[in-house]
């Protein structure tokens, strides 16, 4: 299956401050989505997007699928913020994706 | 428009037993995918269906099975459960299935085994 490397695995950030996190990729995707999952361990999606750049509030992505990798970036950064952020990619087989292991983010007031 | 729904979010059994779970997809949604989280795998996938038909299949031993039913609804089950099988079950739903929707995740069940 596709291997998905993210990083840092773990972040700690002040309130306020802004961050960038990774996922590469070993294989050509038809898909790539991040999603934020909470303490309570719901997954909520943030961007599907296997190339290019999108924004939405605070939060923007960007993916580079000739270089195999995505990036979510994190402005202004709130306590709310804070849990788990997974890259997840799909290959040729419909909506199996695989995930990466993640990167914790804790947000300090 | 109602999200995902997952019953039960909390289940405890023993060694041995079988559970079933039980996963709504949003409503006009045809493709349901099962996950299952553990802090040392994490997210992997289990099986996928799309009108009632198994599209995909992780690598998980046959113990893990699922279905779909016409209204999109599904079940998965793990019969002579193990230590191992507690984990956090999440279901996710997309419209048609195909590789541009956006996966839509349930709030899990817990299931531990003791």
């Amino acid at each position: 299956g596709i291997q998905v490397e993210q990083s840092p695995p773990d972040l700690i950030l002040q309130e306020g401050a802004n961050s960038t996190l990774r996922c590469n990729f070993s294989d050509s995707v038809n898909n790539l989505q991040w999603f934020h999952q909470n303490p309570w361990g719901q997954l909520i999606n943030l961007f599907y997007i296997p190339s290019g750049t999108k924004q939405n509030g605070r939060l923007s992505a960007t993916t580079v699928a000739t270089e195999r990798y995505s990036l979510l970036y994190i402005s202004s950064s709130q306590t709310t913020d804070s849990g788990v952020y997974f890259c997840a990619v799909e290959g040729d087989n419909f909506n199996k994706f695989y995930f990466g292991s993640g990167t914790k983010l804790n947000v300090k007031p | 428009k109602a999200g995902v729904t997952q019953t039960p979010r909390y289940l405890i059994k023993t060694r041995g037993q079988q559970v079933t779970l039980s996963c709504s997809p949003i409503s006009g949604h045809r493709s349901v995918s099962w996950y299952q989280q553990t802090p040392g795998q994490g997210l992997q996938f289990l099986f996928e269906y799309f009108s009632e038909t198994q599209r995909n299949k992780g690598n998980f031993p046959g113990r893990f099975s699922g279905r779909q039913f016409s209204n999109s609804r599904s079940e998965m089950n793990v019969s002579t459960l193990e230590l191992g099988d507690s984990a956090l079950y999440l279901c996710a739903s997309t419209t048609t299935g195909h590789n541009s929707d956006t996966q839509y995740f349930g709030p899990g069940t817990r299931l531990t085994v003791l």
